[in-house]
């Protein structure tokens, strides 16, 4: 079964400082990825999303991720971290196009200042 | 990208009662899933709404705790049955829009008291 490791439940960083969030996956093929960010008391906002070609995206809020196969990894980048980026982020993957998301546990960020 | 409307936004429930949440997309969308997310927990899907037929639901869900409606390809409906104070939680509604992009509404915050 197809399953999502973020490994880090809990990150601080200094603001203006770079971030990298974790994420794992377990599937045989190549899966669709996604990030997502939640902001307190919000829905869900997509950050990006990888299905094939280029592996390493870019996002909006100046996010990027990089798909590594080989390591069956999926990581979160930000070069300069803002305050207002503290928020939970959750990973997320889909076997295929057309099928629901299985989701990592999540990671919380803070930032100080 | 589609805007997705959830109602209510949040609710004070009986324990006991029944509340049936909506979703509006502003597209017509193949692809409708409702998810659970239990406070400081990640989400679970509790089914994909097939427009037309029955929902297809997860594994420790069933129809008659989370009934679930799809008339159209704009719009669907999940109800919590006979609510306990587990159930509070937040329910999301998502779609699949072109492009095999899942976007999510802002969630339905249920508290049962």
């Amino acid at each position: 079964a197809q399953s999502v490791t973020q490994p880090d439940i809990h990150i601080t960083v200094s603001e203006g400082a770079s971030l990298e969030l974790r994420c794992n996956y377990s599937y045989g093929a190549t899966p669709y990825l996604f990030w997502y960010v939640q902001s307190p008391g919000q829905g869900l906002q997509l950050l990006l999303k990888y299905f094939s070609g280029d592996t390493l995206v870019q996002g909006i809020k100046g996010f990027e991720a990089e798909f590594k196969r080989s390591q069956s990894s999926f990581n979160l980048r930000k070069p300069s971290v803002h305050w207002s980026d503290a928020a939970e982020y959750f990973c997320a993957v889909a076997n295929q196009a057309g099928t629901a998301l299985i989701f990592g546990k999540g990671t919380t960020l803070s930032v100080s200042s | 990208s589609a805007v997705i409307s959830q109602k209510p936004s949040r609710d004070i429930c009986q324990r006991g009662t029944s509340l049936t949440i909506q979703c509006q997309v502003d597209s017509q969308v193949t692809m409708m899933f409702w998810y659970r997310q239990q406070p400081g927990q990640s989400l679970t899907l509790i089914a994909t709404a097939n427009q037309g037929s029955e929902a297809t639901y997860e594994s420790g869900f069933v129809i008659d705790k989370f009934p679930i409606s799809r008339p159209n390809l704009t719009f669907s409906t999940l109800t919590v049955s006979n609510m306990s104070p587990e159930d509070s939680s937040i329910y999301l509604c998502s779609v699949e829009e072109a492009g095999n992009t899942i976007y999510f509404g802002e969630g339905s915050w249920l508290t049962v008291v």
